[in-house]
C-alpha cells in the first residue's frame, strides 16, 4: 500500500528565507506527483505536476524536483513571502490504482514579516 | 472561468437526515471523484467515476452514494448521515488519461458538513 510522508509537519520561516519542503513514498511506482496549497478552510490549488518520467518542473519562485528510485519529491519556494504562508500537500498517482491521489499529512507553512 | 464548484459549502444537519452535496464541472472532464479530509488523517478517496455511469468505490466509501448520470455533474448522497461523517469534503476533476500519463487532477472549493 502507497504511504505518502511529508516532513515536517510544521515550519516557520523568516520572510525571504528559501523553503525546502519533503515529501516521501513508499511505492516507486507511480504515474506523477502533484504539489498542491491549500489555506486554511478552502480548497486545495494545484501548484506543480510532475510525469513519472520527469526529474523537476518549475513555475516561478517553484521549483519541484522528483526522484522515483529514491522515493522522494522536495518543492523549493524561492524568497519566501508572508503569502506563502499555507499547507502545503503533496500526493501521487500510482499505477495499481487508477487515477486516485494518495496524499501525504501536509507542512504547514508560517512565513514570517 | 474553468472549476469546479461545489453546493452548498457549508451545512449542518441531523443524524439520519437525508443529503446531497453537489459538484460540477465545466472543464468537460471525464474523471470525477470524492475525497474527505479529517485532521490526522489526511484526504481519503470516497467514490471515483471514470466517466458517466461508470463508478467505482474508493478508500472510504461506507455511508455514501453517488451517481454519474451526467458528464458534468458528480452528486455525493448521504442516505443517513451519522456524527463519523462530519468532515470536510472535496469534489476533483481531470481531463481524459492520455497514454500512460494521468493529468493533474482539479479541487473544489470544499463543502463543511457537520452532523449532529
Amino acid at each position: 500500500k502507497q504511504e505518502v510522508t511529508q516532513i515536517p509537519a510544521a515550519l516557520s520561516v523568516p520572510e525571504g528565507e528559501n523553503l525546502v519542503l519533503n515529501c516521501s513514498f513508499t511505492d516507486s511506482a507511480i504515474y506523477n506527483l502533484q504539489w498542491f496549497r491549500q489555506d486554511p478552510g478552502k480548497g486545495l490549488t494545484s501548484l506543480l505536476l510532475i510525469q513519472s518520467s520527469q526529474r523537476e518542473q518549475t513555475s516561478g519562485r517553484l521549483n519541484a524536483s522528483l526522484d522515483k528510485s529514491s522515493g522522494r519529491s522536495t518543492l523549493y519556494i524561492a524568497a519566501s513571502q508572508p503569502g506563502d504562508s499555507a499547507t502545503y500537500l503533496c500526493a501521487v498517482r500510482i499505477k495499481a490504482a487508477g487515477n486516485k491521489l494518495t496524499f501525504g499529512g501536509g507542512t504547514r507553512v508560517l512565513v514570517k514579516p | 472561468e474553468a472549476q469546479v464548484t461545489q453546493n452548498p459549502r457549508y451545512l449542518i444537519t441531523v443524524t439520519g437526515k437525508k443529503l446531497t452535496v453537489t459538484c460540477s464541472q465545466n472543464m468537460n472532464h471525464e474523471y470525477m471523484s470524492w475525497y474527505r479530509q479529517d485532521p490526522g488523517l489526511g484526504l481519503r478517496q470516497i467514490y471515483y467515476s471514470m466517466n458517466v455511469e461508470v463508478t467505482d468505490k474508493g478508500d472510504v466509501p461506507e455511508g455514501y452514494k453517488v451517481s454519474r448520470k451526467e458528464k458534468r455533474n458528480f452528486p455525493l448522497i448521504l442516505e443517513s448521515p451519522s456524527p463519523n461523517q462530519t468532515s470536510l469534503y472535496f469534489c476533483a476533476s481531470s481531463p481524459p488519461v492520455l497514454g500512460l500519463a494521468y493529468n493533474e487532477q482539479f479541487f473544489g472549493p470544499g463543502t463543511r458538513l457537520t452532523v449532529l
